[in-house]
């Protein structure tokens, strides 16, 4: 079955410094999509990056960059030069391309806390 | 702007009655879809419109209804029969449903509280 580990519920990271959102995902299909959202206090999802399973370069989006090993089945999120809007909570999500009647969903993990530190 | 618009953004509603939650999207998009967050968890889909007039049960369909009589339109029934459906709702829309590249565009959610 599809699925996302997201095994840090909470990170801190000093502001400026960049920080590293774990991601690993189990999938049997060879075509597939990787997506970071951020979810502030608000509560609305803001697409970050997205990564596809073809793609041979890793994504970046400005501050933002994933760490795509496609062996291991890792996506790690990378964000540089950290700010205290991104304190925020952020969410792993993979796509497949499934047949018509599957829906197509996002499979979310768990997400992780980041809080930045001024 | 185009975006996906959901009203109201809080709503309070008495155990065992109806409760329609709106989602409006201007992108052209064909796919809609409800989503489920509680919290501490990430998001379970609900249910899933791939045209107008059609559409698909998610993981937890359960206690919930929907329609697609517009293309742009896609509310959402929390009914009596769901047990606990005090939780935070996010639709989205995608360009499509099949494609795995899509990515798919939420509006604000909406934080459904039933006592």
């Amino acid at each position: 079955a599809q699925k996302i580990t997201q095994t840090q519920p909470g990170m801190f990271v000093q502001e400026k410094e960049a920080v590293t959102l774990d991601c690993t995902y189990d999938t049997s299909d060879q075509s597939y999509g990787l997506f970071w959202y951020k979810q502030p206090s608000s509560g609305e999802m803001i697409f970050l990056i997205y990564q596809g399973s073809y793609d041979e370069q890793n994504a970046t989006e400005g501050r933002y960059s994933l760490n795509f090993q496609k062996a291991r089945k890792s996506a790690n999120l990378v964000i540089s030069a950290s700010q205290l809007g991104d304190s925020a909570m952020y969410f792993c999500a993979m796509r497949e391309t499934l047949s018509y009647n599957q829906g197509g969903k996002l499979i979310f993990g768990q997400g992780t806390e980041l809080s930045v530190k001024p | 702007d185009g975006g996906i618009t959901q009203s109201p953004k809080y709503l309070f509603r008495k155990e065992g009655q109806n409760v329609t939650l709106s989602c409006e999207q201007n992108l052209n998009h064909d796919a809609m879809y409800w989503y489920r967050q509680d919290p501490g968890q990430g998001l379970r889909l609900i249910y899933y419109s791939q045209i107008v007039n059609d559409f698909q049960k998610g993981d937890i369909a359960e206690g919930y209804s929907v329609s697609r009589e517009k293309k742009e339109s896609f509310p959402l029934t929390v009914t009596s029969a769901q047990k606990n459906p005090t939780a935070f709702y996010l639709c989205a829309s995608s360009m499509t449903v099949a494609g795995a590249f899509d990515e798919q565009y939420f509006g604000p959610g909406t934080r459904l509280t039933v006592t």
